[in-house]
């Protein structure tokens, strides 16, 4: 069964930064582009970004590429988003789906609260 | 980026009944590869989305018969037949041919 679990949200203070976790299992994590997708609350989906397979890859939408960092740790079958500089704007589930293409498992998401 | 519109916003069905949903991009997704990467996705309430179509018309593993996708080029229809109440929630298409990859805004689908 694939298995997509997040960690590491909470909440932090504005201008910090926090460093998401997604832990798979039930594949292999090494065969599968993967991704970032967050939703503010009562809000839509909006893409992050995706990594390829060995972490040589990265892409992001423009607008976040400054603030958040995608890697991998395929030893530990992990997928990461590092945040920084967070706003407001930023507070939000943030999900980590399976394929860069079709997202077709995702997590159940980490909620992430940016408030003083 | 490419503008992803989905109409209507709010479609209040009756159960058993059939309804459309309309997903239209700014620009063509038919990808250089020739395929055009438009899927479909259902948040139910409080859940994750799940994946119900990729590529435009190819039901993901397990989604029932009654869900079926059509469309090209820019104009996209998700199909859904006989709903049932585990139908219900928020449908969002997904372009994956140009990047940034960019959601619908959603389309509720809630009892009438």
């Amino acid at each position: 069964e694939v298995k997509l679990v997040e960690s590491g949200g909470g909440l932090v203070q504005p201008g910090r930064s926090l460093k998401l976790s997604c832990a798979a299992s039930g594949f292999n994590f090494n065969n599968y582009w993967m991704t970032w997708v967050r939703q503010a609350p009562g809000k839509g989906l909006e893409w992050i970004g995706e990594i390829n397979k060995d972490g040589s890859t990265i892409n992001y939408t423009p607008s976040l590429k400054e603030k958040f960092t995608i890697s991998r740790d395929n030893a530990q079958n992990t997928l990461y988003l590092q945040m920084s500089k967070l706003g407001s704007e930023d507070t939000a589930i943030y999900y980590c789906a399976r394929d860069g293409s079709y997202c077709d498992y995702w997590g159940q998401g980490v909620m992430v609260t940016v408030s003083s | 980026d490419v503008l992803m519109t989905q109409t209507p916003v709010s479609l209040p069905v009756s159960l058993g009944g059939q309804v459309s949903i309309s997903c239209r991009s700014s620009q063509s997704l038919l990808h250089s590869d020739r395929n055009t990467y438009l899927h479909w996705y259902l948040q139910k309430p409080g859940q994750s989305p799940q994946l119900l179509i990729y590529r435009v018309s190819n039901r993901f593993s397990g989604v029932p018969g009654r869900f079926s996708g059509s469309g090209s080029w820019t104009d996209f229809t998700l199909k859904i037949s006989r709903v049932e109440p585990e139908d219900l929630g928020v449908y969002y298409c997904l372009q994956s041919s140009h990047f940034p990859y960019t959601f619908g805004a959603g389309t509720k689908l809630e009892l009438k």
